[in-house]
């Protein structure tokens, strides 16, 4: 079947750098894509959206970059701070043209920021 | 504001008891989902409800019944279950717009543990 993976499981960077986390996809009907954030003991936390006809969206702190030709997606979070550490997923929505969503779920990479 | 609820935050329960989560928003969002999600891993859709109707039902046993009573409230009604169904229930929610599928906010999660 269809999934959504990432490429590294951990990412651990120093405070102020810039973290890149990736995203790989395999349903190339696949028409929006999700950043979430999930802390310890709590609910996935949206940080940012694409849909398919878009390279390229920025929020703040925050920029997704969705290439389609080889089905990536990444995360990239700049001045990373000591309150980025969470796991973050990747999801991809597939429910075929419905207007609810049906999200796929990446297996999450564990980024650690150190002071 | 995108706030989910989810009641209780905490549940344990032994095989044989009956037990319901509840969830509610009032964000005026149409659709909303049931998601399980075990230890170190990415939430597993279970259901998805879109107008009230039940949408998705992602092959999951009987002894998870869901309910969707109007639409701010989503009950997910728990009978017999096993000790491997312990996970974290997450509940969200989404707009419906036509075909276009928007962003699921999640609400905090109720920790299931199962005697």
């Amino acid at each position: 079947g269809e999934s959504v993976g990432l490429h590294l499981p951990t990412l651990s960077v120093q405070e102020g750098d810039n973290s890149i986390i990736n995203c790989a996809y395999s349903n190339s009907a696949s028409d929006y894509f999700i950043w979430y954030k999930q802390e310890s003991g709590k609910g996935p936390q949206f940080i940012i959206d694409i849909r398919s006809n878009m390279d390229k969206r920025q929020g703040q702190r925050v920029t997704v970059l969705l290439n389609k030709t080889v089905k990536h997606l990444s995360l990239q979070i700049a001045a990373t701070q000591p309150g980025d550490s969470a796991v973050y997923f990747c999801a991809e929505n597939n429910a075929g043209g419905t207007s609810y969503g049906k999200l796929t779920f990446g297996q999450g990479t564990i980024l650690t920021v150190h002071p | 504001d995108t706030e989910v609820t989810q009641t209780p935050k905490h549940l344990v329960m032994g095989m044989t008891n009956k037990k319901s989560l509840k969830c509610e928003q009032h964000m005026g969002h149409r659709a909303m989902y049931w998601y399980k999600q075990k230890a170190k891993k990415p939430p597993e859709l279970m259901f998805v409800y879109s107008y009230e109707k039940l949408s998705i039902n992602e092959s999951v046993p009987s002894r998870f019944s869901p309910e969707c009573p109007n639409s701010s409230l989503l009950n997910l009604h728990l009978h017999a279950l096993q000790p491997e169904d312990s996970a974290l229930y997450l509940c969200a929610s989404s707009q419906v717009q036509g075909v276009i599928t928007d962003t699921q906010y999640f609400g905090p999660g109720t920790r299931l543990t199962v005697l």
